[in-house]
Parts: C-alpha cells; structure tokens; sequence
C-alpha cells in the first residue's frame, strides 16, 4: 500500500505571505500526481495535474512543481490571501499495487489571517 | 446544474438500520468512485465503477453494496449500519479508470454526512 504523506499538516499566514508545502509520494512506478484545493463545507476541486519529473504547473498566485526520482512535489501560493484558505490535498497514481486509483494524502490546512 | 450530485446530505441513524445514498453525475463519465473521510479526515476509495462494472474493491465489509444501474449513477447500499460506519462519504466521477486516464481530474460530490446512533 502506497503511502502519501504531506506536511505541514495544517499552516497560519498572513495577509500577503507567500507559502509552500510539501507532498512525499513512492517514486517507483510513478504515473501522475494531483493536487487538489479542498474549502470547508465544499467539495474537493482539481487545482494541477502533472506526470513528468520537472513539470510546473501555475494557476494564478498558485504554482507546484514535480519531482518524479525523489517523490516529492511542492505547491506554493504567491502573496497569500484569506480566500486561500483551505486544505490542499495531493494525491498519487501509481502502477502495480496502488489498487488502480489516486491514494490520497491527508491534506495541509492552510489558514490565512486578514 | 451540479455535475455531481449525492442524496441525502445528512443522514442519521440507528444502528443496525439499512440505508442508502445516491450517487449522480452528468458529465458524461465513464467512471465513477465512492470515498469514505474517515475520523482523521482521511479520504479513502471504497469502491470504483467503469461503465457499470466494479473495478475497485477495497477492503470494505461487505455490508456495503454499490450498485450502479447506468454509468451516469453509482449508489452505495449499507446493510446493517454500525457505529463505525459514522464518516463522511463523498462520491466522484471521472473521464476514464485512472490506470486508462492518469490526468482525468476526479469531480467531486458534495458529500454525505452518516451518523450512526
């Protein structure tokens, strides 16, 4: 079973601070990797999709990046604000035993004070 | 219109009772999952369909049933609720399986909340 961990597990900012955290995926037999931006009370909405080691990926004031030999992608939102607050959610496919479906880390809560 | 939609929004219980909750999207997709958000806001895939048929089985009790009638719907039966079964469970839909599709974003339901007395 693949384990995705990400971290922090929940983060306060500013107004105006920039901010990233992290996604630990297995690297073997890698496929794609998706984040997602979970509000409270909504339901999770796709933010980037992305398979080849190096990608970037930008969406506004949000970017992520991929590194498919190491495991890891990070996310980073620019001049944060109080509508980005939420949990962001990665999620990993991988071949073989990852049972077919994206296997979802438990999220990084970020809450962004006025 | 809401591309994926689940009722009942809240859904409480007692214990041993039957229950179900449904699960539509129209947008077109091939594929659809059920996911349990467990006590530690954990989302985890229970079950997914492809044009009607089971492709993911997780290790679920079998008191759970999914049953999808046309690609467009997936319900999710649950005999003999328990305590534990109390959770959030969201249902999902998808351009094709994610081994056929690996980019297909997954849209989201707005969730069910389960409350097993």
């Amino acid at each position: 079973i693949l384990n995705v961990e990400q971290s922090p597990q929940s983060l306060h900012v500013q107004e105006g601070d920039s901010t990233n955290f992290t996604c630990s995926f297995p690297s073997s037999n890698f496929y794609a990797l998706h984040w997602y931006r979970w509000e409270t009370a909504k339901s999770p909405e796709a933010l980037f999709v992305m398979t080849l080691n190096g990608d970037e990926k930008k969406k506004g004031r949000i970017s992520a990046t991929l590194n498919t030999k190491e495991g890891y992608s990070y996310l980073y939102i620019k001049g944060s604000q109080p509508e980005d607050s939420a949990t962001y959610l990665c999620a990993c496919l991988n071949y073989g035993g990852s049972q077919g479906n994206l296997i979802f880390g438990k999220g990084t809560k970020l809450s962004v004070k006025p | 219109d809401t591309a994926v939609s689940q009722t009942p929004k809240y859904l409480v219980t007692q214990m041993g009772n039957d229950k179900s909750i449904k699960c539509e999207q129209n947008l077109g997709h091939d594929t659809m999952y059920w996911y349990k958000q467990d006590s530690k806001k954990f989302l985890k895939i229970m079950f997914s369909y492809n044009n009607k048929e089971l492709i993911i089985n997780e290790t679920v009790p079998n008191r759970f049933s999914p049953k999808s009638p046309d690609k467009a719907h997936l319900n999710l039966h649950i005999n003999s609720l328990e305590l534990g079964d109390s959770a959030v469970y969201f249902c999902a839909s998808s351009q094709d399986q994610p081994l056929r599709g690996p980019t297909d974003t997954q849209y989201f339901g707005p969730g069910t909340r389960l409350t097993v007395l």
